[in-house]
């Protein structure tokens, strides 16, 4: 089973572009949500959406765009890229929602840094 | 606010030295506290859902337990493969809240 699956894994992006990074779960969760990784902090949700067409802003949603077409997909959009968005980027589903006491599935992340 | 707070932030073990990780929460209307194990450059692997306090679960050296205020993370007889961040999490009323983490590195 390939659970949760990120690309691309690692990016480079100059100041002022724009990326897609891709996720994709093949649980027929209908959950799924982007989380950063800093150091010294603790993984922050930026968008999450709770089934195909519902999209919500998570804590740090600012410079970022969302979309859920299908169950499977949940891109996460970069629209102009800062150094400030450096970071880890984790993608996560469950089969229930954001209050939920259900874990979590998370994907390996994309390590982007903007230069 | 939520909050959830892990200590130490790093602890360095000789193998087979027993230690236990903290994770202290303030969270409205507990839901479940998350235990993660995340190695490096991977994605939080999940390891164990705690539902109110008293309760305990345990998996191979790994045990869990959780009062009001805190959940602990016990670590009978460590090996090396144990090393690892451990990640605490909390959900409430309020969306899924992570702890900074404990970096663990167990030395053979």
């Amino acid at each position: 089973n390939a659970g949760v699956t990120q690309t691309p894994k690692f990016q480079v992006l100059k100041t002022g572009q724009s990326m897609t990074l891709q996720c994709a779960q093949d649980m027929n969760h209908e959950y799924m949500s982007w989380y950063r990784q800093d150091p010294g902090m603790g993984l922050r949700l930026i968008h999450y959406s709770v089934g195909a067409g519902i999209t919500d802003q998570g804590e740090v949603p600012n410079g970022y765009n969302v979309s859920r077409s299908t169950t499977e997909d949940f891109p996460l959009r970069l629209l102009s890229a800062a150094p400030s968005q450096t970071s880890v980027y984790f993608c996560a589903s469950s089969p229930l929602g954001l209050y939920s006491n259900q874990p979590q599935h998370f994907g390996d992340g994309t390590r982007l840094s903007i230069l | 606010e939520d909050q959830v707070t892990q200590s130490p932030e790093a602890l360095r073990l000789q193998e087979g030295e027993s230690s236990s990780l903290n994770c202290s929460y303030t969270v409205s209307g507990l839901r479940g506290l998350f235990w993660y194990r995340q190695d490096p450059g991977k994605g939080p692997e999940f390891l164990f859902t705690l539902y109110s306090a008293g309760e305990e679960k345990e998996k191979e050296r790994l045990k869990a337990t959780l009062t009001k205020k805190e959940s602990f993370l016990h670590i009978t007889a460590p090996k090396p493969e144990d090393s690892a961040t451990y990640l605490c999490a909390s959900t409430g009323r309020r969306a899924l809240t992570f702890g900074s983490g404990t970096r663990l590195q167990v030395q053979p």
